[in-house]
């Protein structure tokens, strides 16, 4: 069966402009999360959506930042006004159900780079 | 300092060696640990799950946390080229909404030369 896919793979943009990152959960997922992961480092918490709904966005870094699951399956992150610091690979996942027992299954990611 | 610590390593080993890798914490709410792989331009992948203290063992790989001392463990036996990778220690409490927040450390990157 098909994992979680996000697109593009990579994407390489221009400081100040606008970027869309995808996600498709794996069929049937309720819970999807957003993490980003910076060179050398381990992913961090952006954003949570059950269902439709963003239960927790307490991750977004600033105000550019937000996210969006209004069939409540596809999320998409949007970045405004992108800077060099946001260059990272953006990660989601997606689970079953919330909770602990509900195993996270990871993206590939995307690979954002901010000239 | 960082709820989770970890160390980056590298961490290079002969085949067939016992690879120990290890993570700290401070955060004495988490209950639920996780080793997750990581391979070059890959998502994480879980390989481990333990829920509160005590050892787990699957195949190869041993997980052991110590709620105690805030260290959990993840070791690995007779080592083979194809577990190069980098090894990511995760962990989260249960939020009131029931959600699963993980909170890794930094990754330590493994490799096992023939």
């Amino acid at each position: 069966g098909a994992g979680v896919s996000q697109t593009p793979s990579n994407k390489v943009t221009e400081k100040g402009k606008y970027v869309e990152l995808r996600c498709d959960p794996i069929s049937g997922h309720t819970a999807l999360y957003w993490y980003r992961q910076s060179l050398g480092q381990g992913p961090e918490f952006l954003i949570y959506f059950q269902g439709t709904g963003a239960a927790d966005d307490s991750g977004l870094p600033n105000d550019r930042f937000f996210a969006v699951r209004p069939e409540g399956s596809v999320s998409t992150l949007k970045i405004q006004r992108t800077e060099r610091g946001d260059s990272a690979v953006y990660l989601c996942a997606s689970s079953l159900n919330a909770g602990a027992n509900n195993e996270q299954f990871f993206g590939p990611g995307t690979r954002l780079t901010v000239l | 300092q960082k709820e989770v610590e970890q160390d980056p390593g590298p961490l290079s080993v002969p085949e067939g060696a016992i690879v120990s890798l290890n993570c700290t914490y401070s955060n004495s709410a988490f209950q639920y640990f996780m080793w997750y792989r990581q391979y070059s331009r890959k998502g994480p992948e879980l390989l481990m799950y333990t829920y509160s203290s005590g050892n787990k063992e699957d195949g190869r790989f041993t997980a052991q946390v110590d709620k105690s001392s805030k260290y959990i463990s993840l070791f690995i036996r007779d080592s083979q080229p194809s577990d190069s990778a980098t090894y990511l220690c995760a962990m989260s409490t249960l939020f009131s909404g029931g959600y699963n927040k993980l909170i890794f450390g930094a990754g330590t990157r493994l490799a096992v030369h023939p």
